[in-house]
């Protein structure tokens, strides 16, 4: 198992581009969240989804678009990148069942300038 | 809305000495409190976690505690060595959605 992928790992984006931060686990987990890491504030989540088809807002959701079509893949979309969204993000995935335990993917690093 | 605080932000140990992290939750429908380690340009990982049925949970040197009265959950390291050097980080979810809220983190160094 390949576990918790995402891509790209760097992106630098100018303001006002969007773009995809792609997210994928091949466990058949049904749980997937997004968060966001900066310094000092820890992990905020963006947005989860508890199954295909079923998403849900987190603590930060304004500016993030995302999707889950199918088990396998959780897609973020940054619609008008800015400056505050220079972070670094983090995909999750969690069997929800028997553990609750998330499996975090290897983070993309994004700046935007 | 819900919260997580975390206590100390930093903490500097020397080697064989105890590290303790506290963490208190707002959300009293949590029931699942998980603590990640995270090592300098890696990825969080789950070290230990503990549900609300449970009031104590060991694994080695390391243990959790948990009062649900209070909404205090701690973890607890004995024996530290250096390479219990990170970043860690309590969280407060419910298993039913497995959203998670985390805390600030904690940077602990211990000191050889």
């Amino acid at each position: 198992n390949a576990g918790v992928t995402q891509t790209p790992k760097f992106q630098v984006l100018k303001t006002g581009q969007s773009m995809t931060l792609q997210c994928a686990q091949d466990m058949n987990h049904e749980y997937m969240s997004w968060y966001r890491q900066d310094p000092g504030m820890g992990l905020r989540l963006i947005h989860y989804s508890v199954g295909a088809g079923i998403t849900d807002q987190g603590e930060v959701p304004n500016g993030y678009n995302v999707s889950r079509s199918t088990t396998e893949d959780f897609p973020l979309r940054l619609l008008s990148a800015a400056p505050s969204q220079t972070s670094v993000y983090f995909c999750a995935s969690s069997p929800g069942v028997l553990t609750y335990e998330q499996y975090f993917g290897p983070g993309t690093r994004l700046t935007v300038t | 809305g819900e919260n997580v605080e975390q206590h100390p932000s930093t903490l500097s140990v020397q080697e064989g000495d105890s590290a303790v992290i506290k963490c208190t939750y707002s959300d009293s429908a949590s029931n699942y409190f998980p603590w990640y380690k995270q090592e300098l340009g890696k990825r969080p990982q789950l070290i230990i976690d503990i549900r609300s049925n449970v009031g104590e949970k060991k694994d080695q040197r390391i243990a959790v505690t948990l009062n649900k009265t209070a909404k205090h959950f701690s973890l607890h390291i004995t024996e530290t060595q250096p390479e219990d050097s990170a970043v860690y980080f309590c969280a407060a979810g419910t298993g039913a959605t497995n959203k998670l809220i985390f805390g600030t983190g904690t940077l602990l160094a211990v000191q050889p």
